[in-house]
């Protein structure tokens, strides 16, 4: 069955930007939706956003203006950058699959059904 | 963006107790809401999809009803293994709060 593994550094400075890498195991990252999640420890769960292998990609309008994420379909890996990093960035990162399907231009959504471990990312000096 | 609110936010009750725990949204989802359930250090599972639909492998004690502003999650004889904190989300994206559900 599919798998997901998140990669990257586990601490970085403030005002910096993360990088993370999701790789996608046991099936293929085409024609799919994937997003990001994060949790801040002891608090709730926080989408990032969702992109399409297609190319298109839509972010929480909380963090907008400082997330991109991208996709390298040849290493079935999909990325998330995160810039200006603050105290209130440090989180476990999860990556996930994004069980959307869309008929015309109408998006269904069936869940979150694959998700990563997750990866705990630490922004201090 | 629409807004959900879970209610109660923390729920005490013992094994074979039925529960229900609440997710209201600020608007309109139709149907477009799922439920998931995390346990500490691990990620989140999927449970329910579409408000009422059943992840396939989960048992059939939890089931989901709702369409619109509201909707609920009930757990029909609770297990030991289902003392967890539960999440609604709608349309693939916003969270809400979360609901602890722990022993009595």
């Amino acid at each position: 069955q599919v798998r997901l593994q998140e990669s990257g550094p586990r601490l970085v400075k403030p005002s910096e930007t993360l990088s993370l890498t999701c790789t996608v195991s046991g099936g293929s990252i085409n024609s799919h939706f994937w997003s990001w999640v994060r949790q801040p420890a002891g608090k709730g769960l926080e989408w990032i956003g969702r992109l399409y292998i297609g190319g298109s990609t839509i972010y929480n309008a909380s963090l907008q203006s400082r997330v991109v994420m991208s996709v390298d379909t040849s290493r079935n890996q999909f990325f998330l950058k995160l810039t200006s990093l603050t105290a209130a960035d440090t989180a476990v990162y999860f990556c996930t699959r994004d069980h959307v399907l869309v008929v015309g231009d109408v998006p269904h959504y069936f869940g979150m059904d694959v998700w990563g471990p997750g990866t705990t990312v630490t922004v201090s000096s | 963006d629409t807004q959900l609110t879970q209610s109660p936010s923390t729920l005490s009750a013992s094994v074979g107790d039925k529960v229900s725990i609440t997710c209201r949204a600020s608007q309109s989802v139709d149907t477009w809401l799922a439920w998931y359930q995390q346990k500490p250090g691990k990620a989140p599972k999927l449970l329910i999809y579409k408000a009422s639909s059943l992840e396939s492998g989960v048992p059939s004690r939890f089931s989901g009803s709702g369409s619109g502003t509201e909707f609920t999650l009930t757990i029909t004889s609770l297990q030991p293994d289902d003392f967890a904190t539960y999440y609604c989300q709608h349309s693939n994206s916003y969270f809400g709060p979360g609901t602890k559900v722990d022993i009595k």
